[in-house]
């Protein structure tokens, strides 16, 4: 199985700054890597998937880098709607999908 | 726009069975690329595959959860349901049913249903 670690558990970011996520595989997934956002009772919402293509209506401001094993999520400029969780996704090597424990976003 | 949701009770009790539906709408449930999965969360706590399901019938579980799990689709219905048995009060969490697609990941989410195993 695949282990997903994410970092930091939570960032905390004032609105308008940059915030930069982690997230690192325990074996090569390529760049079969995906990020979510999850606001508190809602479902999960893709962002990124292929490590760095926007989904669609994805905002500019989300950009995704990375392959092998180290990955990165970027929101160039923190708006209000984006404090949330973050997870990363790996779909390169499975069963089982697996999915990092989160990094939440938090306003500073 | 797809449209996935859940359905089924949402209070179970200890060591009887969870069985859960996922209806989907706007869009066949019997299309090549796409597998459709089974999430659970937690209350307070991240994500967890269960499995999923191509529309042949295949299916992929989550060794973790192997033993319990079973999922099924009806193409005909265009539904897909999970049933997990024995459950305990750690099965408590919202179930999520989301389509997989190859490539790409998880691009299309029901909104979640929340169940309680309790007494």
């Amino acid at each position: 199985e695949i282990v997903m670690t994410q970092s930091p558990a939570t960032l905390s970011v004032s609105p308008g700054e940059r915030a930069t996520l982690s997230c690192r595989a325990s074996q090569s997934v390529s760049s079969n890597l995906a990020w979510y956002q999850q606001k508190p009772g809602q479902a999960p919402r893709l962002l990124i998937y292929g490590a760095s293509t926007r989904a669609t209506g994805i905002p500019a401001r989300f950009s995704g880098s990375g392959s092998g094993t180290e990955f990165t999520l970027t929101i160039s400029s923190l708006q209000s709607e984006d404090f949330a969780v973050y997870y990363c996704q790996q779909y390169d090597n499975w069963p089982p999908l697996t999915f990092g424990g989160g990094t939440k976003v938090e306003i500073k | 726009q797809l449209q996935l949701q859940e359905s089924g009770p949402g209070l179970v009790k200890p060591s009887e069975t969870l069985s859960l539906t996922c209806t989907v709408s706007a869009g066949s449930i019997s299309s090549s690329n796409y597998y459709w999965g089974w999430i659970r969360q937690p209350p307070g706590k991240g994500l967890e595959w269960i499995g999923s399901i191509y529309y042949s019938g295949s299916t992929y579980y989550n060794a973790s959860l192997k033993s319990r799990v079973t999922i099924s689709v009806d193409t005909s219905k265009n539904q897909f349901s999970l049933k997990l048995s024995s459950v305990t009060a750690a099965d408590t969490a919202v179930y999520y049913c989301a389509r997989h697609t190859i490539r790409l990941g998880d691009d299309y989410w029901g909104q979640g249903t929340l169940v309680t195993v309790s007494s």
